[in-house]
């Protein structure tokens, strides 16, 4: 069974400074991890995802993240927070193969203060 | 116009009504998905669909049913609703080609009174 771990439900960031949200996920298999965003009122919009390509994956909005097999970690930064990068983040996990059956972390809420 | 809509997006019922929550899609995606989310918890699948003949029980499928009309409609009714099921609920769609990607609609806020 897959599961993933978000540390921080509530992250808090100055604009201008780095954001750093953090996931490590659980899986038998080398997985597919995706980062999704949640404005208030809306929908889930993907941000990034990785597929087994490149390690490094950039992002919508200035986002990227980072895959680490060794550490079992996916986790999402950018170099300088916005106002409107406040939001609800959720990685989430699949098993390549498995029918496109996402799991997801609890998320994280980030603030941006001035 | 979005490419996943959900209706309705607001509401408000009683213990032990049946409400029906839908779900339309225009990507021409094979695969549906209905999620509940829940402060706290994150997004938990609830039904998928990976064509019109297949229908399949997610992680907490209990209290609820599914119906998928046609390949771009995809319905969750709760049977007899209970407070517990008060939540937000999203549909999602996917194309079956091994990049996982699921795109949601706006969501259906629930309140089970």
């Amino acid at each position: 069974a897959q599961s993933v771990t978000q540390l921080g439900s509530h992250v808090s960031v100055s604009e201008g400074a780095l954001v750093l949200l953090r996931c490590n996920y659980s899986s038998s298999v080398p997985p597919y991890l995706f980062w999704y965003v949640q404005y208030p009122n809306q929908g889930l919009q993907l941000l990034l995802k990785y597929t087994s390509a490149a390690t490094l994956v950039k992002g919508i909005n200035g986002f990227e993240a980072e895959f680490k097999k060794s550490e079992t970690s996916f986790h999402l930064t950018k170099p300088s927070a916005h106002m409107s990068d406040a939001a609800e983040y959720f990685c989430a996990v699949s098993d390549p193969g498995g029918g496109n059956k996402l799991t997801f972390g609890t998320g994280t809420q980030l603030k941006v203060e001035l | 116009d979005a490419d996943v809509t959900q209706t309705p997006r607001n509401r408000i019922t009683k213990t032990g009504k049946r409400i029906m929550l839908e779900c339309s899609q225009t990507k021409g995606h094979d695969r549906m998905y209905w999620y509940r989310q829940d402060p706290g918890l994150g997004l938990r699948l609830i039904y998928y669909s990976f064509d019109v003949k297949d229908i399949n029980k997610g992680e907490i499928s209990d209290g609820y049913s599914v119906s998928r009309q046609a390949q771009a409609k995809f319905s969750l009714s709760l049977e007899s609703a209970i407070p517990n099921q008060t939540a937000l609920y999203f549909c999602a769609t996917s194309e079956a080609d091994g990049q996982e990607t699921q795109y949601f609609g706006p969501g259906t806020r629930l309140l089970v009174l």
